[in-house]
């Protein structure tokens, strides 16, 4: 089965504690995204990456940091410089070429401060 | 600044009646409009997109949505609720550029009573 999967569900971090998050894909696509959401909020974009070893910064990357080292995955760490990371985080992927430009979600990382 | 307008935040149907869900966007040309459910605590399912053609656009799960180009709206309908519906419903939309990087709504949250 082709998806996106990302773990863990819930993620507990402590102050001052850096936590990563992982995405992982198998559809093959070329573009990987990383979203914040919060109550009202909708979604806002934290980085994303066209292609292998490059990556940009969204709305909201500060206290966030990424890393696409493979084309599969698009891990996602939250610093001890993000003041209030509470918040349900998605990851999405997007085949890259005209009319493709849809993208599709994984089914999200709930993360909670101790 | 490019925008998505979803007016209602929360809105309740009794099962079985019809739905509506608004979404406005700001641009002068037209871009590709997204409509995505979320069930709680879980991530984001396409369900219908328009990128040119037919205004009138079907999707998954009996919704279909129609792009009014003079009115700069994508809304959702669906003739006859079901319980399952209630979710949070998203409007996204794709302006171009090589980024390929979506604009969400804020949601709108759909109630169903019995």
């Amino acid at each position: 089965d082709g998806g996106i999967t990302q773990s863990p569900k819930y993620l507990f971090r402590k102050e001052g504690q850096n936590v990563t998050l992982s995405c992982e894909q198998n559809l093959n696509h070329d573009a990987m995204y990383w979203y914040r959401q919060d109550p009202g909020q909708g979604l806002r974009l934290i980085y994303y990456s066209q292609i292998v070893n490059d990556f940009q910064k969204g709305d909201i990357a500060e206290g966030y940091s990424v890393s696409r080292e493979k084309k599969e995955s698009f891990p996602l760490t939250v610093t001890s410089a993000q003041k209030n990371p509470t918040a349900f985080y998605l990851c999405a992927s997007r085949p890259t070429g005209v009319n493709l430009e849809t993208q599709y979600f994984g089914p999200g990382t709930r993360l909670l401060v101790l | 600044a490019q925008s998505v307008t979803q007016p209602d935040i929360h809105i309740t149907v009794s099962e079985g009646a019809s739905l509506e869900l608004r979404c406005n966007y700001s641009y002068g040309a037209t871009p590709y409009l997204f409509w995505y459910v979320q069930s709680p605590g879980q991530g984001l399912q396409l369900l219908l997109k328009y990128f040119s053609g037919d205004t009138l656009v079907q999707g998954i799960k009996g919704f279909e949505a129609e792009f009014k180009r003079s009115q700069s709206s994508f809304n959702l309908r669906k003739p006859s609720v079901h319980w399952s519906d209630a979710a949070e419903y998203f409007c996204a939309v794709f302006y171009g550029g090589s980024q390929g990087n979506l604009i969400f709504g804020k949601g709108t949250k759909l109630s169903v009573k019995p």
